[in-house]
This record gives C-alpha cells, structure tokens and sequence, in this order.
C-alpha cells in the first residue's frame, strides 16, 4: 500500500538557519514526488517536483528536495529561512501510470523565530 | 479562469443539515479532485473526476457522501444528514490529466464547520 511519512509533526528555526524537512515513501516503484507548501487559510502551493533525471531538484522560493531511491526519500531543504516561509509543509507522492492522484503526508508545520 | 476558485470560503451549519461545497476548476483541467483536511491531519483523499467521470470513489468516507461534475467544469460535493466530524477544510483541485503525474493546482478550500 502506498504511504508517505512525514516524521516531525512541528519543527522551530530561527531565521536564516539552514532547514531539512523529511519525507520517506512507501511505493510499489519510483513514483512522481512532490513537496507543497500551504500557508495559513491558504490553498496548497506546488513548491516543486520530481519525475525523472537529476536527482536534486530545485523549486520556487529557494527550496531544493533531493531524491534518494536507496532511502525511499524526498527530503526538502533550504539554506537560510526566511520569516515567511513559516507555513504547513506536503511531501506528496504520485503513480506514473494508472490513477493520475496524489497521496499526501500529514504534514510538517514549520516555525520560523527572528 | 486563472486559478481553482472554491465556494463558500466557510460554511456553518446545523448537525443533520445537507450542504454543498463548489469547485470550479481551472479551465481546460480535465481532471478534478476532492480532498478533505481535518484539523492536524494531512490531506484524506476523496474523489477524482476524469472529465465528467469517477473511476475512483474509494475515498468517500460514507454514503453520506456524494460529488457530480457536469460540462467537464464545476464539480459539486455535497454532505447529506451532516455530523460533527465533518468538520473539515475541503479543498479541490484540478489538474492537466493528459501530463501524467502533473501537479495540482489547488483552490483555497471550503472551511465548514458542522454545529
């Protein structure tokens, strides 16, 4: 069964610190993966995507995901937050074929503190 | 037009009540979904449309439970006899289906909350 772990529920840096957010998959082969980002009383914004190639993807707003087939994993990164990047975090997972829908994570509510 | 545009933004309504939440997907989006967030939870999937057609309805959480999309544009999603734990932001979504694995454009959501 697919499933997409978001291991830290809420995660606190101070701007301009460095960032990791995790995301591990479960899925029958390589799927299309994803990270949005939803800021408050907001839609989902696609902050980037992976499908095939390079496997250090860059996205809008400076964030970066870097995926690893070996570790089932789609981690997003960025070098320096910034205050407003404070927002809730979706790694997401897709099939390549078949149902085109996405599986979300539950998410990883970001901090940022000045 | 530009973007998902969902109605109402919030919704309150009495215990037992029939509400209907309206998407309007992005034009030319053949593909259109339901999602249901609940309060610290992530995204529950409910159902896609492909054109004016669910091949997946796996997600709805009960009978209660039912969508339609007509003219392969608006979608409506409607709740009959609403309980509490309804209580949800419902965001839709459309996509570009002919690209598979294209990400979702996502409307802002329906806030409702069942009282």
């Amino acid at each position: 069964a697919q499933s997409v772990t978001q291991p830290d529920i809420h995660i606190t840096v101070s701007e301009g610190a460095s960032l990791e957010l995790r995301c591990n998959y479960s899925y029958g082969a390589t799927p299309y993966l994803f990270w949005y980002v939803q800021s408050p009383g907001q839609g989902l914004q696609l902050l980037l995507k992976y499908f095939s190639g390079d496997t250090l993807v860059q996205g809008i707003k400076g964030f970066e995901a870097e995926f690893k087939r070996s570790q089932s994993s789609f981690n997003l990164r960025k070098p320096s937050v910034h205050w407003s990047d404070a927002a809730e975090y979706f790694c997401a997972v897709g099939p390549r074929t078949g149902a085109n829908n996405l599986f979300f994570g539950t998410g990883t509510r970001l901090t940022v503190i000045p | 037009g530009a973007g998902v545009s969902q109605s109402p933004s919030n919704k309150v309504t009495e215990k037992g009540k029939d509400v209907e939440l309206r998407c309007d997907p992005i034009s030319g989006h053949t593909a259109l979904y339901w999602y249901r967030q609940s309060l610290g939870q992530g995204l529950e999937f409910l159902i896609y449309f492909q054109g004016n057609s669910a091949p997946d309805k796996s997600g709805l959480p009960s009978d209660r439970f039912s969508a339609e999309r007509t003219g392969g544009s608006v979608s409506t999603l409607t709740i009959q006899r609403t309980q509490q734990e309804d209580s949800a932001v419902y965001l839709c979504a459309s996509s570009l289906v002919v690209s598979q694995g294209d990400g979702y454009t996502f409307g802002s959501g329906t806030r409702l909350t069942v009282v």
